[in-house]
């Protein structure tokens, strides 16, 4: 079947735009993750989504990140007045039986 | 908070060799444990896991891991590498406890990149 997927692949943004992440993880998964990878960090949890709502925020790194996620399906990441250090790739994963499947990734570089 | 130690930031073998990759976490209770590999150009998969039983756990692709509890350890091995073994490896661990303070989500190492030359 159809594995998470993210949109979109690539973005290049100007330094202070804002930016929207998507994610659509796989039909019946529940629970939804956001990561960051990065070179000096490596990989880092943003926030987690159990249906629709996010118990669990505190690996958002500034209030500039926000996420959403909508009828317990599609999830976005919005990064607004975007900085260089945002410059990463940006993960999602979500989960069966406690088992995290990650998609592609959006790899976002901020000029 | 729970952190994940992976010794070996890059490793290089030849075909055939046996591969033993360190991974060692610093929460005492009780966890999940999770080895990924990325392949070149690939998003991360799963290689294999442990939740509980068999310490001794065995993934795709001939790959194995034990989970050994006194020593806070996850290590993976494989008996004899080839070159498609080439790849960045991660260690993960999730507090069973979840609920909050980024214990919901994974904690990785930062990965060793296996190079196996042919």
């Amino acid at each position: 079947g159809a594995g998470v997927s993210q949109s979109p692949s690539n973005k290049v943004t100007e330094k202070g735009k804002d930016v929207e992440l998507r994610c659509d993880p796989i039909s019946g998964h529940t629970a939804l993750y956001w990561y960051r990878q990065s070179l000096g960090q490596g990989l880092e949890f943003l926030i987690y989504f159990q249906g629709n709502s996010a118990p669990d925020k505190s690996g958002l790194p500034s209030d500039r990140f926000s996420a959403e996620r909508t009828g317990g399906s599609v999830s976005t990441l919005t990064i607004q007045r975007t900085q260089q250090e945002d410059s990463a790739v940006y993960l999602c994963a979500s989960s069966f039986q406690e088992t995290q499947y990650f998609g592609p990734g959006t790899r976002l570089l901020v000029l | 908070a729970q952190s994940v130690s992976q010794h070996n930031h890059h490793v290089i073998l030849s075909e055939a060799a046996s591969l033993e990759l360190g991974c060692n976490y610093s929460y005492g209770g009780t966890v999940n444990l999770f080895w990924y590999v990325q392949y070149p150009g690939q998003h991360l998969q799963l290689l294999l896991k442990y939740f509980s039983g068999d310490p001794l756990v065995k993934g795709i692709k001939g790959f194995e891991a034990e989970f050994i509890k006194s020593k806070f350890s996850f290590n993976l091995r494989k008996p004899s590498v080839q070159w498609s073994d080439t790849a960045e490896y991660f260690c993960a661990v999730k507090d069973r406890r979840g609920s909050g303070g980024g214990a919901d989500g994974l904690t990785f190492g930062k990965g060793t990149h296996l190079i196996i030359q042919p």
